[in-house]
């Protein structure tokens, strides 16, 4: 069965520092994709970046970087010199099997609650 | 583009009033998911529509929840009679189908229900 562990539940760091949150997955499909989504403290959900299972190319967006690693189905994301406009909520998602046809649902991780203080 | 819109983004209800939330989907996108999001369960789906057509209501806590989708702009989520469990922010969001492609959903803002 699919699934996402965040493991962490909340973080909390001071300004400028580097944080890192985990994801692992658990899937039988050899075919899937990975989301990270970002829910600050207003409530509203939003789309961070995606991922699909034959990109195994880190990614890096500014402040932002996503280290893809099948060996060890993680999905990990990490701040670089964080601020506290980061602080929120972040989501880490799965697609279920594209082998499913129709099936567009997501698997959620409980997500990690990030304080950034200043 | 403006978004997925929700109405209302509040709502204070009574016990055992019908309440319906309301979502319009990015143009163009043809698939829109309904989730509820509390602090005990997380985001939970509760049903999601494809070209306006109910693929999967597993989600659906009971009979008491409903929700349709007349026309590729519009879906509604019904719940009747509510109760003081229902009261959670409900979210509608909805993506655009590519092949195989998995994308990414785009969410609305939210309606927090309170159920009194």
């Amino acid at each position: 069965a699919q699934k996402v562990t965040q493991a962490q539940t909340e973080i909390s760091v001071v300004e400028k520092e580097d944080v890192t949150l985990d994801c692992v997955y658990e899937t039988r499909d050899t075919t899937y994709y990975l989301f990270w989504y970002k829910q600050p403290p207003s409530g509203e959900l939003v789309f961070l970046i995606r991922r699909n299972s034959f990109d195994e190319q880190n990614e890096i967006s500014g402040r932002y970087s996503w280290n893809f690693q099948k060996s060890t189905s993680s999905f990990n994301f990490t701040i670089t010199a964080s601020q506290v406009v980061d602080s929120a909520v972040y989501f880490c998602a799965l697609s279920e099997g594209l082998n499913a046809g129709n099936n567009r649902k997501l698997i959620w991780g409980l997500g990690t609650s990030l304080a950034v203080n200043p | 583009d403006a978004g997925v819109i929700q109405s209302p983004r509040h709502e204070v209800t009574e016990m055992g009033q019908e309440v319906t939330l309301r979502c319009k989907p990015i143009s163009g996108h043809d698939y829109l998911f309904w989730y509820r999001q509390t602090m005990m369960r997380g985001l939970e789906l509760l049903i999601y529509f494809n070209n306006n057509v109910p693929i999967d209501d597993s989600g659906m806590p009971e009979d008491r929840f409903s929700a349709k989708m007349p026309n590729a702009s519009f879906s509604t989520l019904k719940i009747q009679p509510s109760e003081p469990r229902d009261s959670a922010v409900y979210f509608c969001a909805s993506s655009r189908h590519t092949g195989r492609v998995r994308n990414e959903q785009f969410f609305g803002p939210g309606t927090r229900l309170t159920v009194l």
